[in-house]
């Protein structure tokens, strides 16, 4: 397996513009995280669904921030206008079910996004 | 939410020290417990973990203490390696009896291990 996928690497946007990214997880797994990285605030749980249902997004800052997961091989983390706070690595992280309860969570590259 | 806290924020050793990371958390009903290790510039990736049946792991040079009384663990590493040096963090369920696998993170210990 090819591990959890993200894209783009990287991105560099201006204030303003909308920002999509994106992630594959590995198959199989039926959790999907999204967190943001940065010096200050460290690494944020943003949203998780569970089986492409939302279940958690009490960590989404703002109504900027969407995301979706219209199948179990594809979400999106959408940023609508981007603004300069915004900038940070977003991860995309997978993990299956188990019948003992927590499991590895698997993290993509990140994705780096600059807004200037 | 849960609350992590992680200690030190920094850490720097000689090699071949022992090096000794905390965190307490708030939730008495926490059961699972890992920790993540964070080359610069790469992703993070679970190094162990331990789960609130038992009060210690070990996996070479590695290991995680449970206090569940005092409601913390530590990660030790012993002949730390220049290899070692990352940022480490830990983390704690988002939410007690089968959160859905969420966890918050602690804010990160930067290990340094000098030559």
């Amino acid at each position: 397996d090819a591990g959890v996928i993200q894209s783009p690497r990287h991105e560099v946007t201006e204030m303003g513009q909308e920002v999509t990214l994106r992630c594959k997880p590995i198959s199989g797994h039926d959790y999907l995280f999204w967190y943001r990285q940065t010096m200050m605030r460290g690494l944020e749980l943003l949203i998780y669904f569970n089986n492409n249902v939302p279940i958690d997004d009490s960590g989404m800052p703002e109504d900027r921030f969407s995301a979706k997961m219209p199948n179990a091989s594809f979400s999106t983390l959408k940023i609508q206008p981007s603004e300069p706070r915004d900038s940070a690595v977003y991860f995309c992280a997978s993990s299956p079910t188990s019948s003992g309860g927590y499991n590895e969570q698997f993290f993509g590259p990140g994705t780096r996004l600059t807004v200037l | 939410g849960e609350n992590v806290e992680q200690h030190p924020s920094t850490l720097s050793v000689q090699e071949g020290d022992s090096a000794v990371i905390k965190c307490t958390y708030s939730d008495s009903a926490s059961n699972y417990f890992p920790w993540y290790k964070q080359e610069l510039g790469k992703r993070p990736q679970l190094i162990i973990d331990i789960r609130s049946n038992v009060g210690e792991k070990k996996d070479q040079r590695i290991a995680v203490t449970l206090n569940k009384t005092a409601k913390h663990f530590s990660l030790h590493i012993t002949e730390t390696q220049p290899e070692d040096s990352a940022v480490y963090f830990c983390a704690v369920p988002g939410r007690a009896g089968g959160g859905g696998n969420k966890l918050t993170f602690g804010t990160g210990t930067q290990l340094k291990v000098e030559l």
